[in-house]
């Protein structure tokens, strides 16, 4: 089992820019999160989906920001445009069934400057 | 809502020494309960978890114990190593909100040789 598979694992881009993110689930999995940590607020809920629906897109900052998961194994979080406060470590998890343990990525580190 | 609060790290310690990690919850209804650990430059890794009151999760010599009564989970290690060295979150898995986790403010534990 590879693991939650997270693309680029460091991505510098200056302010303005489109920012696109990637995230490969564990297969099987029904459910896919893409959180933010940061040092000031910790780890943030952005969106989560539940079979390629997303369910709770209540944490995404703004309009700049948007997920999508076309398919079961592939969903990306794009910046547009980027600013240096999205700068932070972005995370894609995944999960089986209901009420069943989160498996993390080893993140993106997104640097905006 | 639900919201977890952890104690503030971070926590430095030697060698061998006992380790508490205090962890307390609020949350409707009887949540999943979780510590993760994350390590330089990694994404988080599932420590341990219990799912009703009184579970007692363990794994690699840490244990923690669902506490309803007092709403805690908190984490603990009888001799810790350096090894253990890394960033702990406490989480929580609300029944009713797909599985998205909560997760608190994270504690830093620094061993030293």
């Amino acid at each position: 089992d590879a693991g939650v598979i997270q693309s680029p694992r460091h991505e510098v881009t200056e302010m303005g820019q489109e920012v696109t993110l990637r995230c490969k689930p564990i297969s099987g999995h029904d459910y896919l999160f893409w959180y933010r940590q940061t040092m000031m607020r910790g780890l943030e809920l952005l969106i989560y989906f539940n079979n390629n629906v997303p369910i709770d897109d209540s944490g995404m900052p703004e309009d700049r920001f948007s997920a999508k998961m076309p398919n079961a194994s592939f969903s990306t979080l794009k910046i547009q445009p980027s600013e240096p406060r999205d700068s932070a470590v972005y995370f894609c998890a995944s999960s089986g069934q209901y009420n069943s343990p989160l498996h993390f990525g080893n993140g993106t580190r997104l640097t905006v400057t | 809502g639900n919201s977890v609060t952890q104690m503030e790290g971070p926590v430095t310690l030697s060698e061998e020494a006992f380790l508490t990690i205090n962890c307390t919850y609020t949350a409707t209804g009887y949540p999943s309960l979780f510590w993760y650990v994350q390590y330089p430059g990694e994404g988080l890794q599932l420590l341990l978890k219990a799912t009703k009151a009184d579970d007692k999760g363990s794994n690699k010599g840490f244990e923690a114990t669902y506490r309803k009564e007092t709403t805690s989970f908190h984490l603990e290690k009888g001799s810790v190593q350096v090894s253990d060295s890394a960033v702990y979150f406490c989480a929580l898995q609300a029944h009713n909100a797909g599985n998205m986790l909560t997760f608190g403010g994270g504690t830093r534990l620094m061993v030293k040789p």
